[in-house]
């Protein structure tokens, strides 16, 4: 069965709102990766996470793996036209080394 | 560097043609992987690879084929396309990660196939 479940699939936001992507597994981790695809792009690797309760920011972006590792999440504050696109969570779900996706969160930012 | 490679950019197929996408990395890579994107989909693993002479199955395995004999190349076969198969396919490789975590995947640009 589903073994991820990434929501909201859609989001539209005003220029400067906040966003937020959650990424949700049935099966605990051993480590999650999180990408972003621009319109009529490939997926660009963000940032990897590996241990427990670990938080990592870039410049606007906030990347949380939860306590039991088995959530994710990416948070963009101040969204700007540029962080359109599609964000995925990519982990071992099939196994080490056999990475799949999350069906992805279709970001739009309205200027 | 190049990266990773795929040709061709585009292709229609004919229903029950056959063709390989070819997909080359220069960054000495173990793992390779062949995805597929469906428009407004997520990316659905086709086949991957740990290395020369290895390849096993994602999750959509069906209706392809795969080899690897070198550690560059990575070629995936469409044996007698369907329309189900019209997609953008997308090539990417990893190095190990540590302490046995995935590494970050490196993408190609995609192929885009069209079966009419």
């Amino acid at each position: 069965g589903q073994q991820v479940m990434q929501i909201p699939q859609y989001q539209h936001v005003q220029e400067g709102e906040d966003f937020t992507t959650y990424c949700n597994s049935s099966t605990t981790l051993s480590n999650i990766q999180w990408y972003k695809q621009r319109p009529g792009g490939h997926p660009v690797f963000l940032i990897q996470l590996v241990k427990s309760g670990e938080v990592k920011k870039q410049k606007r972006l906030t990347f949380q793996f939860g306590e039991a590792k088995k959530n994710s999440s990416l948070h963009i504050t101040a969204t700007q036209t540029t962080d359109v696109g599609t964000y995925f969570c990519a982990g071992p779900w099939g196994g080490y080394q056999k990475v799949t996706f999350g069906i992805g969160t279709k970001l739009q930012v309205i200027p | 560097n190049a990266g990773v490679t795929q040709t061709p950019k585009f292709r229609i197929l004919k229903i029950g043609q056959s063709m390989t996408l070819q997909c080359t990395q220069d960054m000495n890579h173990n793992y390779m992987y062949w995805y597929r994107q469906d428009p407004g989909m997520g990316l659905k693993l086709i086949y991957y690879s740990v290395g020369a002479g290895i390849t096993d199955k994602g999750e959509v395995p069906n209706g392809y084929n795969v080899s690897r004999s070198t550690t560059e190349d990575f070629p995936l076969r469409l044996e007698l396309a369907a329309p189900s198969q019209t997609s953008v396919y997308f090539c990417a490789s990893s190095y190990p990660g540590f302490d046995s975590n995935t590494g970050e995947l490196f993408f190609g640009e995609g192929s885009r196939l069209t079966v009419l």
